[in-house]
């Protein structure tokens, strides 16, 4: 069965650069979330989409941006990276318009920022 | 600021031993809750979705159970194999929406 696929696996990037993570939801699945997991840490909730449009916000920096596009597929632009951003950037996707679905969950991008 | 808590934070048991860990969460502030297996190197997968007071779910050897007024949940592994080592994350929906707050997670090995 298709499962989430996220773009790049692994990332390196010097500080004040940018980056951007790319996730491909399951096909039929209308909504897409953005998770962060810092070393030690669980998983931050950034940002999720439905339909296009954002849905949910959370501990998302000013300096991150996200957009669904018209495939359903997200990305998620990192901006002035700064070393504290290095963590696993999990896409998730689920579907339907109601209820509290399960998420599936992608393999994760592993950003490193020097 | 909401919290959901696990403990323990990990286990060590034998293979064949039974175990359970828990998930505790404000009960104010429940929608749902979801527990996820999640193993090395692998992305989290889904293993329940609760959200009625009472709730029991159980698949092959995992079952859950919930209690929205106290604000817990229990994630039971009956007759522990090495293949089930591997971080139990639990997470709440605390409001009408689908983000979802996450514990830290039980880390489980289980010894062959």
């Amino acid at each position: 069965a298709a499962g989430v696929i996220q773009s790049p696996r692994h990332l390196i990037k010097e500080k004040r650069e940018t980056a951007t993570l790319k996730c491909y939801p399951i096909p039929r699945h209308d909504t897409v979330y953005w998770y962060q997991q810092g070393p030690g840490q669980d998983p931050q909730f950034l940002i999720s989409f439905y339909e296009k449009m954002q849905s949910d916000k959370g501990s998302i920096p000013d300096r991150f941006s996200a957009q669904q596009f018209s495939d359903y597929h997200s990305e998620l632009n990192m901006s002035s990276l700064e070393l504290g951003d290095s963590a696993l950037y999990f896409c998730a996707s689920s579907s339907g318009t109601g209820g509290f679905p399960e998420q599936f969950f992608g393999p994760g991008t592993r950003l490193t920022v020097l | 600021i909401l919290n959901v808590e696990q403990s323990p934070q990990s286990l060590h048991v034998q293979e064949g031993d039974s175990t359970n860990f828990t998930c505790s969460f404000p009960s104010s502030n429940f929608y749902a809750l979801h527990w996820y297996r999640w193993e090395t190197a692998k992305s989290p997968e889904a293993l329940f979705v609760m959200t009625l007071n009472g709730d029991e779910k159980k698949k092959g050897r995992i079952s859950a159970t919930l209690n929205t007024k106290e604000g817990y949940s229990y994630l039971y592994i009956k007759g522990s194999q090495p293949e089930d080592s591997a971080t139990y994350l639990c997470a709440l929906n605390a409001g009408n929406n689908r983000k979802l707050i996450w514990g830290l997670g039980t880390s489980l090995a289980v010894n062959p």
